[in-house]
């Protein structure tokens, strides 16, 4: 079945750029995310990217998608404490099949 | 408006109880899924409901079930509890399905003794 990996935890200094990846095995995928979770909270939609995309950007995201690789990132610039939180990523085919999530990269901001 | 929002918060269940989490979407909102969430494993999908249709069903035991009202509102259940249920429970609404932006509720955090 489809299956979504990521590392589970990065740490980066306040103000550097973070980047966290992520691989999926399902070639079908059409739609991928990624979801901040604060402590506490539900999953917060970042942004996404459709599999005919090499890259978004979004402010301070940035997107970048490898499908060859079936490689995903998410680029934070000027990393903050407040963007620390788990980043999980998620891939679903088209229709209305249900979003697949990786385990989460737990980001951690050092001032 | 207001968004999703899930109760109770928090649950303290023993095993073999049966426990029940409702959720109400966002206002407009018809498709309802839910996800567990554990250390282990991650976020799960159970199960999505969509005009007081199950939808789509994820690879969980018969023991976890959901309905949707015609409101829009749904409950899941879980039947026969064990201490591997303890997770948190993450309900999403979203317009019409996962082709729309799913917006997440807080989350039940179940507790099985």
């Amino acid at each position: 079945g489809e299956d979504v990996e990521q590392s589970l935890f990065l740490s980066v200094r306040e103000g550097d750029s973070s980047v966290i990846n992520c691989t999926y095995t399902d070639s079908s995928s059409t739609y991928l995310y990624w979801y901040k979770q604060e402590p506490g909270a539900g999953l917060q939609l970042l942004t996404y990217i459709f599999s005919n995309m090499d890259m978004k950007q979004d402010q301070r995201l940035t997107v970048l998608l490898n499908k060859k690789d079936k490689h995903l990132s998410l680029r934070i610039a000027d990393t903050q404490t407040g963007d620390s939180a788990i980043y999980f990523c998620a891939e679903r085919a088209s229709g209305n099949t249900p979003l697949v999530f990786g385990k989460g990269t737990r980001l951690s901001v050092i001032a | 408006k207001a968004g999703v929002t899930q109760t109770p918060r928090y649950l303290i269940k023993t095993r073999g109880q049966q426990v029940t989490l409702s959720c109400s979407p966002i206002s407009g909102h018809r498709s309802v899924s839910w996800y567990q969430q554990t250390p282990g494993q991650g976020l799960q999908f159970l199960f999505e409901y969509f005009s007081e249709t199950q939808r789509n069903k994820g690879n969980f035991p018969g023991r976890f079930s959901g309905r949707q009202f015609s409101n829009s509102r749904s409950e899941m259940n879980v039947s026969t509890l064990e201490l591997g249920d303890s997770a948190l429970y993450l309900c999403a609404s979203s317009l019409a399905g996962p082709q729309n932006e799913q917006f997440f509720g807080p989350g039940t955090r179940l507790t099985v003794l």
